[in-house]
């Protein structure tokens, strides 16, 4: 079992609509929850981090966690075209002494104009 | 503020050469580590430098590989020989003294090795 989950995709939307990413996690003692965008060729960018249960709201970006599924998700409003990239969703677990990222194989997202 | 620099963006090396990458943290950084992309593959740990001492290199794939991190600035990775399934992507990425859970790692953009 992989340690962190990805649907690749591609994942296509039009322009203004809402984009909606997801992620699942294996190991309960994952902490830290990262969302890394990254355009081709270009270093992972991070766009959103998240620690605790619930909702966080940057701009026109979302991170939801839910620590009992073992889930976060990435929402996208307002999509727009510079929006497509290759969104990566990276895991820490830092309780267990490893300060490493666990990533998954990222989701790919077209915005279409 | 400078990010991560990585060193080359490109190599193509024969099986059996030696190449050896050049990743330069964020100023003030304590903490670098490298990761590796192969093709169609998640972006995997190699290891975790703090200062210029070895806290995790859990994620070498082999005594082929050899980092280094002297004086506690930039880093080197070195493969020696080279082989074909070393091909991908190598990330640095730094992040401050990471005592908290909150601790950010910011990425480089990698070096493309090409090994035929």
């Amino acid at each position: 079992q992989k340690e962190v989950e990805q649907n690749s995709g591609p994942l296509s939307v039009p322009e203004g609509a809402i984009a909606s990413l997801n992620c699942t996690y294996s190991d309960r003692g994952s902490q830290s929850f990262f969302w890394y965008r990254q355009y081709s060729g270009k270093s992972p960018e991070l766009i959103m981090s998240i620690y605790s249960n619930g909702d966080k709201e940057d701009g026109r970006f979302t991170a939801q966690l839910n620590k009992a599924s073992q889930y976060v998700s990435l929402l996208i409003r307002d999509s727009q075209p510079s929006d497509s990239a290759t969104y990566l969703c990276a895991v820490n677990k830092r309780g267990t002494g490893a300060n490493n990222l666990f990533f998954g194989t990222g989701t790919r997202l077209t915005v279409i104009p | 503020e400078a990010g991560v620099t990585q060193f080359p963006s490109h190599s193509v090396i024969e099986k059996g050469q030696t190449v050896t990458l050049r990743c330069d943290p964020i100023s003030g950084h304590d903490n670098l580590y490298w990761y590796r992309r192969v093709m169609g593959k998640e972006i995997k740990f190699l290891l975790h430098f703090v200062k210029e001492s070895k806290q995790d290199e859990s994620g070498m794939p082999n005594n082929r590989f050899l980092a280094e991190r002297t004086g506690g600035t930039y880093s080197t990775l070195k493969v020696q020989p080279a082989e074909l399934e070393d091909s991908g992507v190598y990330f640095c990425a730094s992040s401050q003294e990471g005592t908290g859970w909150t601790d950010t790692q910011y990425f480089g953009p990698g070096t493309r090795l090409t090994v035929l």
